[in-house]
């Protein structure tokens, strides 16, 4: 079957460093989304990786190893608007979405 | 660019009526919209794939002539929750498909249905 699995949730201080990881199984495989969402609000697009390595925007960045099934997403410099569920969603060999069951991000002063 | 609207933000309806929800892509055409809800605390369950001029696709378990979709242009989706009943309130969410290399979905602020 299809699966993703990231952790329920983490708890880190305003300014530090995060890492919010993300295994994923599917049929086929056409890369990896990161997105966030706020309470009561839909998501937002953070990050697309379809090949291995590193991809870095501004104080986020997201990584990809394919042959692990592996994702991360990497934030910087926490600011408390940072607190939200992360979203880790994988597109199988038909397009389709997989979602992952989302990170609460709990940031503290 | 890329953005998506949906209307009502949130409806309150009583057990029985239906709702419509519409999403709207605002400066690009949409071929594909999905469907989405989502509950407290959980992901998004994707219901159903709306394709402009054809049935929609829905997921296994999601009753079509609960959840009629219709996707008669380019720009607009419907979802119409007939008879609604309690346990259909949640967050419902659409988005549509872009025309980037890599099928990226641009989402819509969400629709917050309370059946009461």
């Amino acid at each position: 079957g299809q699966n993703i699995d990231q952790p329920t949730e983490m708890t880190a201080t305003e300014g530090a460093i995060v890492q919010i990881n993300c295994t994923y199984q599917t049929s086929g495989f056409n890369g990896l989304f990161w997105y966030q969402q706020h309470a009561g609000e839909a998501p937002t697009f953070l990050s697309y990786n379809v090949l291995d390595g590193l991809e870095e925007k501004g104080r986020f960045s997201s990584f990809l190893s394919r042959s692990k099934g592996y994702s991360y997403l990497l934030l910087k410099e926490l600011q408390m608007k940072d607190s939200a569920s992360y979203l880790c969603a994988a597109l199988d060999s038909n397009y389709q979405l997989i979602w992952g069951a989302g990170t609460k991000l709990i940031i503290k002063p | 660019g890329a953005v998506v609207s949906q209307h009502p933000s949130w409806v309150i309806c009583k057990s029985g009526t239906s709702v419509k929800i519409e999403c709207r892509s605002l400066d690009f055409q949409a071929t594909t919209m999905f469907w989405y809800r989502q509950f407290p605390k959980q992901s998004l369950m994707l219901m159903a794939t709306s394709n402009e001029g054809s049935k929609a696709t829905y997921e296994q378990g999601v009753e079509k002539d609960k959840f009629l979709i219709n996707h008669a242009s380019l720009t607009l989706s419907t979802l119409t929750v007939t008879s609604a009943h309690p346990e259909d309130s949640s967050f419902y969410i659409c988005s549509a498909l872009g025309t980037s290399d890599y099928n990226e979905q641009f989402f819509g602020p969400g629709t917050r249905l309370t059946v009461l």
